[in-house]
């Protein structure tokens, strides 16, 4: 069974930084790219960053470019998202999801639980 | 990196049919088949619908389906039930490599 589990959020100060991470099991990580979807309160789905499966291919939403960075560490199954300079409008619950293939195309088929950040003084 | 435009409600009785679009630009829903659909009830993760226009994954009923046309993809549900109700939100891959959503459908079965 798949399985994808988010940790590392919680309450910020707005210019602070965090860390996500998102660790994987029940299929062949490094075989997937892997994808981070934001929910701000009350609001839709925002897409944020994706990694390739050998992380030699990262890109970003223009809303957190410079600001996240996203990386996986294939031998420990998990993808991480480096969030710096935190602004109030990055309050959100953070997904971690998988692609539903592997290689091109679209569909994300697995998704964690979610790991909210709140960022406010 | 403009979000997709989806209307904000459908509804239907049970049993009917219900298309939600989902309008982009040739630069993402019209320059690829890369869009997909998800389900997602309050205070849960999003649930995978379509892939790539049309595709259904695997456990997921054949009363999804998938369609594009130009610009506009669409999903349409037959045989409305109740477990049906939620938001929808359609996906696209981009030019630029990245990826975008819509604004989210709220779908209710009267």
């Amino acid at each position: 069974e798949v399985q994808l589990l988010e940790s590392g959020g919680g309450l910020v100060q707005p210019g602070g930084s965090l860390r996500l991470s998102c660790a994987a099991s029940g299929f062949t990580f490094s075989n997937y790219v892997m994808n981070w979807v934001r929910q701000a309160p009350g609001k839709g789905l925002e897409w944020v960053s994706v990694i390739s499966e050998s992380a030699d291919a990262t890109y970003y939403a223009d809303s957190v470019k410079g600001r996240f960075t996203i990386s996986r560490d294939n031998s420990r199954d998990t993808v991480y998202l480096q969030m710096n300079s935190l602004r109030a409008e990055d309050t959100a619950v953070y997904y971690c999801a998988k692609k539903v293939v592997m290689g091109a195309g679209s569909g994300l088929d697995s998704w964690g639980q979610g790991t909210l950040v709140t960022v406010s003084s | 990196q403009s979000a997709l435009t989806q209307p904000a409600s459908v509804s239907g009785s049970p049993g009917q049919s219900i298309t939600i679009s989902c309008t982009g630009t040739s630069s993402d829903v019209g320059g690829y088949n890369f869009v997909s659909w998800y389900h997602q009830y309050p205070g849960k993760a999003p649930k995978l619908m379509i892939y790539d226009v049309t595709k259904r994954p695997s456990g997921v009923s054949d009363r999804f389906f998938g369609s594009k046309s130009g610009n506009t993809a669409s999903l349409t549900i037959s045989g409305l039930q109740a477990e049906d109700e939620g938001d929808y939100y359609c996906n696209s891959y981009t030019s630029t490599r990245t990826w975008v959503f819509g604004g989210g459908t709220k779908v209710t079965v009267l």
